[in-house]
């Protein structure tokens, strides 16, 4: 009864380091997201991939990366970490491509780059 | 494109109370709105979603929402608040020309007081 599973919960990083978050998801969905959470700025969508094998840009995509390493899993890498990356990381799953499924959200990894 | 505009970044009711979280949408297509919930350290909780089968929708805890066409609005009510409703609230929409992707707003922060 997992759902959506994100590690690391917490990470501290030094500008110009670099990490990989990780999501795994157990409810066979289809379609994974990374959203970032900042105050006042709501979710923004950076990655999403809408079925295993593919990826696409969403709203913030510069300085991060993304693999669908298979159907279960979806991991964000942050190559030369910055301060303007500090925020808390969400990645969600959804069953299905369509725009009426609604998402699955992990409890989320804070970053402080400092 | 689809955006939602949530009305009151804070917002602070009496313990019995009733709760009014606003949201306005903007959409080119028929929308798939949605309220999500989340406490606090935790990811977010779907409260309840709109997919054009019925205007007035029913969530968990209590929660309601109407779709209303002609005001493109889909506010959030409860007829009586409880102290754990404390939570932040966020509006979110898709369409058929977003896929699966959700578009968040900013968020309202319920604050219940005794």
């Amino acid at each position: 009864n997992a759902g959506v599973t994100q590690t690391p919960k917490f990470q501290v990083l030094k500008t110009g380091q670099s990490m990989t978050l990780q999501c795994a998801q157990d409810m066979n969905h289809n379609s994974m997201y990374w959203y970032r959470q900042d105050p006042g700025m709501g979710l923004r969508l950076i990655y999403y991939s809408a079925s295993e094998g593919t990826t696409d840009k969403g709203e913030v995509p510069n300085g991060y990366n993304v693999s669908r390493l298979n159907k279960r899993e979806f991991s964000l890498r942050l190559e030369s970490a910055a301060p303007s990356q500090t925020s808390v990381y969400f990645c969600a799953s959804s069953e299905g491509q369509g725009p009426y499924y609604g998402y699955t959200f992990g409890s989320g990894t804070r970053l402080t780059v400092v | 494109a689809q955006s939602v505009t949530q009305l009151g970044s804070h917002v602070s009711v009496s313990e019995g109370a009733l709760v009014l979280l606003r949201c306005n949408y903007s959409s080119s297509v028929p929308p798939y709105l949605f309220w999500y919930v989340q406490y606090p350290n935790q990811g977010l909780q779907l409260l309840l979603k709109y997919t054009s089968a019925a205007t007035l929708v029913k969530g968990i805890n209590g929660f309601e929402a109407e779709f209303k066409k002609s005001e493109t609005s889909f506010h959030l009510t409860k007829p009586s608040a409880h102290m754990s409703d404390a939570a932040e609230y966020f509006c979110a929409v898709s369409g058929e020309t977003s896929g699966s992707r959700l578009t968040f707003g900013e968020g309202t922060q319920l604050t219940v007081n005794p």
